[in-house]
């Protein structure tokens, strides 16, 4: 069972563009959701996380969305830059810190 | 600080052979979690342990087991090494909400 899943499995977007991620959950028990940027042969690294308090939260040029009654979350990344090109995956656990649960991932080019 | 670090980084075995990964956590961390990431996919949760005892546990066999040590250090063993066990390990360390990953080990089974 896929607790949460996430679109589209891939994404190019052209410099300065905005580059939108969604993902959606099934388990309400679920209290934080991070995304996290995973570049070739590295291990994902944690760009920013929400919880189900707030309904936008925003560092930089990354911005996370957050329904909770639509149990969908999304990332928006503003000014994309060829850099930026990478794979991102959403996940959430009940108790930040503990068990994450993984979307499929979203490959991400930033096209000049 | 050096983040979290696992070695080795590569790693070829047979198949039935047994294994042992190896993780050190942020400086601060207690806690440890052990991720499998098969090519093209997102992590999988194997298991997690803080005060050297395993906390919680994914939906993996037996043949996955690991350890916590004094200094929070952990160490991932796999036994009896099948070819679908070939993937990217990677290990996480948290204290409180975040987790923080390190590079992983690329586990190839022959």
């Amino acid at each position: 069972q896929q607790q949460v899943k996430q679109s589209p499995q891939s994404l190019i977007v052209q410099k300065g563009g905005i580059s939108i991620i969604n993902c959606a959950y099934e388990n309400t028990a679920f209290d934080y959701f991070p995304w996290y940027q995973q570049f070739p042969g590295k291990g994902p690294a944690l760009l920013i996380a929400i919880r189900p308090d707030v309904s936008e939260k925003k560092e930089g040029r990354f911005t996370i969305s957050f329904n909770k009654s639509a149990k969908q979350f999304s990332l928006h990344i503003m000014d994309s830059q060829p850099g930026d090109s990478a794979t991102y995956f959403c996940a959430a656990s009940k108790g930040g810190g503990n068990k994450l649960t993984f979307g499929t991932g979203t490959q991400l080019k930033v096209e000049l | 600080d050096a983040g979290v670090t696992q070695s080795p980084t590569h790693l070829i075995k047979t198949r039935g052979q047994q294994v042992t990964l190896r993780c050190s956590p942020k400086s601060g961390h207690d806690t440890v979690s052990w991720y499998q990431q098969a090519l093209g996919q997102g992590p999988q949760f194997i298991f997690q342990y803080y005060e050297e005892e395993e906390r919680q546990r994914g939906n993996f066999p037996d043949r996955f087991s690991g350890h916590q040590f004094p200094n929070y250090s952990s160490e991932l063993n796999v036994n009896a090494l099948l070819l679908g066990d070939s993937a990217l390990y990677l290990c996480a360390s948290s204290a409180t909400t975040e987790a923080f990953f390190g590079q992983g080990t690329r586990l190839t089974v022959v």
